[in-house]
C-alpha cells in the first residue's frame, strides 16, 4: 500500500501572497501520478494539478504550480497570489493501478 | 458531459438503523467506482472500490457493504450502523483506463445517534 503525508494540518497566507504546501509519499511503484484535490467549504473536491511520475517537468495551472522531486518523493503545491477563493482543504493523491491514496489534508486560509 | 450524483445528502440515523446511500454516474460506461469516508479532521478513507459490475474489493473490514447492482451504479449499505459510522462519504469514479482524474459527487453526511 502506498501512504501519503502531509506534515501541515493548517497553513495560512496573506491575500495576494504565495504559500507552499508540503506533501510526501511512499511508493514501490514506477508508474504513478500524483495529484492535488481542493475541497472549499461547499464540500465538493476538485482536482486542482496532477503529475505524471515520469515527467520531469513540474506541472503548472495558472497560480498553481508544484515541486516533483522524485528522488526524494516529495510533491509541494505552490499558490501563487492567493485569493481568498483559494480558501479551503487541500488533498494530496498518488494514483497507481486502481487506487488512489489521499493524505489527511491542509486547511489553508487565506487572510485579507 | 459526465455527472455524478449521490444521494441523500444528510441523513440522521439511530444506532442499529440500516443504510443506504446510492451513487450513479451518467455520460460515461464502465467506470471505475470508489467510496470514501472523510471523518472530522481526517483524511479520505478508501473504503469500498468496483472495476465492474459485481466486482467489489474491500479496504478496510468494518459494518459497511458495498455494491454495484449496474455498471453506473454504486451503493454504500450497512445492516446495523454503529455510531463509528458518522461521518462524509464522498462517492467517486474515473474512467476505467487511462489515469485521469477522479470526480467526486456532492457527498452524503451521515449522523448516527
Amino acid at each position: 500500500a502506498q501512504t501519503v503525508t502531509q506534515s501541515q494540518p493548517e497553513m495560512s497566507v496573506q491575500e495576494a501572497e504565495t504559500v507552499t504546501l508540503s506533501c510526501t509519499y511512499d511508493t514501490s511503484e514506477s508508474d504513478y501520478y500524483l495529484f492535488w484535490y481542493k475541497q472549499p467549504p461547499s464540500r465538493q473536491m476538485i482536482l486542482v494539478i496532477r503529475q505524471e511520475a515520469y515527467k520531469q517537468q513540474n506541472a503548472t495551472e495558472n497560480r498553481f504550480s508544484v515541486n516533483f522531486q522524485k528522488a526524494a518523493k516529495s510533491f509541494s503545491l505552490k499558490i501563487s497570489d492567493s485569493q481568498l477563493g483559494d480558501a479551503a482543504m487541500y488533498f494530496c493523491a498518488s494514483f497507481t493501478g486502481n487506487q488512489f491514496y489521499f493524505g489527511t489534508g491542509t486547511s489553508l486560509t487565506v487572510i485579507p | 458531459s459526465q455527472t455524478i450524483h449521490q444521494w441523500p445528502a444528510t441523513l440522521v440515523q439511530p444506532v442499529g438503523s440500516p443504510l443506504s446511500l446510492e451513487c450513479t454516474v451518467e455520460g460515461t460506461s464502465n467506470p471505475n467506482l470508489y467510496w470514501y469516508r472523510q471523518a472530522a479532521g481526517r483524511g479520505l478513507q478508501l473504503l469500498f472500490y468496483s472495476v465492474g459490475i459485481g466486482q467489489i474489493s474491500s479496504e478496510v473490514p468494518q459494518n459497511l457493504s458495498a455494491s454495484r447492482p449496474q455498471d453506473r451504479q454504486f451503493i454504500l449499505s450497512s445492516k446495523k450502523l454503529l455510531l463509528s459510522d458518522s461521518g462524509f462519504y464522498l462517492c467517486a469514479w474515473k474512467q476505467g483506463w487511462g489515469t485521469g482524474e477522479l470526480f467526486f459527487g456532492e457527498g452524503s453526511r451521515l449522523t448516527v445517534l
